[in-house]
This record gives structure tokens, C-alpha cells and sequence, in this order.
């Protein structure tokens, strides 16, 4: 149990355009989504906490207006990355945590990740 | 916020042997320590957490141990196979009571055969 799938796996796109990135939680309710990024050989950054039906929070550094996150249901969150440029390349990763017990109540599950790359 | 600290940044070591990776914290309210796995291109993993009431937790060839004193935490991984080389990552709650995590730096450890 508990599997996060994301999508696409990897989007190569010109500057200028948006991509969105879906995450789903395919066997449990996400009450709460995270988005990070990881470049090359580094840690995972946090870029912002979604809470189902309310407004993404997003952390220091983290334009909101660039990194759309729309957490519409309890299954599903979404990331946009709007007219992205080369600097944005990134692996882009969600996870997602919901009411799955104690033994599992702090735990996030990961999607997959995806990789975009901006030409 | 919570400062994590991981130590070292690379470990080789010879299948069979045993690998050590450290992490420190900052916030001594922390209570839950997560050590994900992450092999080249793929998702994070979990493979052994912690929380404060206990100091050590076993998982086959995965132990995981916490000093709440000095504040730090070990994952112990025993007879070393080639598929243990990843990276490893370390992690604690950014703040009490808060489910967002500040991680390490990463581990890339290398079992050589």
C-alpha cells in the first residue's frame, strides 16, 4: 500500500513555456502533499506544502507565482511550472502523507519523480 | 527551524563489511527520524525510522540508533552488499509537531565486491 505515482516521468520543453507535473496517491487519502526539488548530486529542498482545499505554503526563495500548486483533492496535487527557463531543469519530486495510522502517521511515501529539462 | 548535519558525505567500504552514516540535529524536540534510500534517477525510500521513546530499532541488516542526549542518530548497515550502494539520507521534522522534514545532505555509499 501506500503508492504515489507522478506524472509525466520526464518533460523536455522550450524557455518560455509551463509544464504541470501531476501527483496522485493511488491507494490512500493525502491529507497533506509536498513538493521538492533535487538538482545533481544534492539533497532533496522542500519548494512547498499543500494541504487539500487550501492555499499551498510555499518556502523561502519559492516564487508562488512561478511554482503554481493546485491540491484540488485528496488524491491529487499539481505543480506548474510556468514560462520556465534553463535554471528550472530540475528532478522534481511529491510525496504525500495521509491518516494512515500511528505507525505511518509521520511518514511521507515519494512519486517517482520527474525530470525537467528546459532547452 | 531543524538543522540536520550528515557525516560522511561518501563511504566505500568492501561487501560483507559494515557501513556507519551520522546524523546531528539542532532541535532536541524532534521526534521522529526517517532514513530514506535513493538510488540514481529513482524515489526516495524509507528503510528505517525512529521516533524519541525508543533508541534503537533493527531491520534485518538495518539498525538505526538515536541518542537523544547528544542528539544524533546512526543507521548501521551489516554485511554490505553491492545493492546497498545509493544514497542514503537522513531527516527530521523541521519543527515540533510539524510533518514537513528537513534532510541531510546525502551519503553515497559504495560496497565495493
Amino acid at each position: 500500500g501506500a503508492v504515489v505515482s507522478q506524472h509525466p516521468s520526464w518533460v523536455i520543453c522550450k524557455s518560455g513555456t509551463s509544464v504541470k507535473i501531476e501527483c496522485r496517491s493511488l491507494d490512500f487519502q493525502a491529507t497533506t502533499m509536498f513538493w521538492y526539488r533535487q538538482f545533481p548530486k544534492q539533497s532533496l529542498m522542500l519548494m512547498a506544502t499543500s494541504n487539500e482545499g487550501s492555499k499551498a505554503t510555499y518556502e523561502q526563495g519559492v516564487e508562488k507565482d512561478k511554482f503554481l500548486i493546485n491540491h484540488a483533492s485528496l488524491t491529487l496535487s499539481t505543480l506548474t511550472v510556468t514560462s520556465a527557463h534553463p535554471e528550472d531543469s530540475s528532478f522534481y519530486i511529491c510525496s504525500a502523507r495521509g491518516d494512515l495510522g500511528l505507525a505511518a502517521h509521520n511518514e511521507q511515501f515519494f512519486g517517482p519523480g520527474t525530470r525537467l529539462t528546459v532547452l | 527551524g531543524e538543522n540536520v548535519e550528515q557525516h560522511p558525505s561518501t563511504l566505500s567500504v568492501q561487501e560483507g563489511d559494515s557501513a556507519v552514516i551520522k546524523c546531528t540535529y539542532s532541535d532536541s524536540a524532534s521526534n521522529y527520524f526517517p532514513w530514506y534510500k535513493q538510488e540514481l534517477g529513482k524515489r526516495p525510500q524509507l528503510i528505517i525510522d525512529i521516533r524519541s521513546n525508543v533508541g534503537e530499532k533493527k531491520d534485518q541488516r538495518i539498525a538505526v540508533t538515536l541518542n537523544k542526549t547528544a542528539k544524533h542518530f546512526s543507521l548501521h548497515i551489516t554485511e554490505t552488499q553491492p545493492e546497498d550502494s545509493a544514497v542514503y539520507f537522513c531527516a527530521a521534522p523541521r519543527r515540533a509537531g510539524s510533518y514537513q522534514l528537513t534532510f541531510g545532505k546525502g551519503t553515497k555509499l559504495s560496497v565495493i565486491p
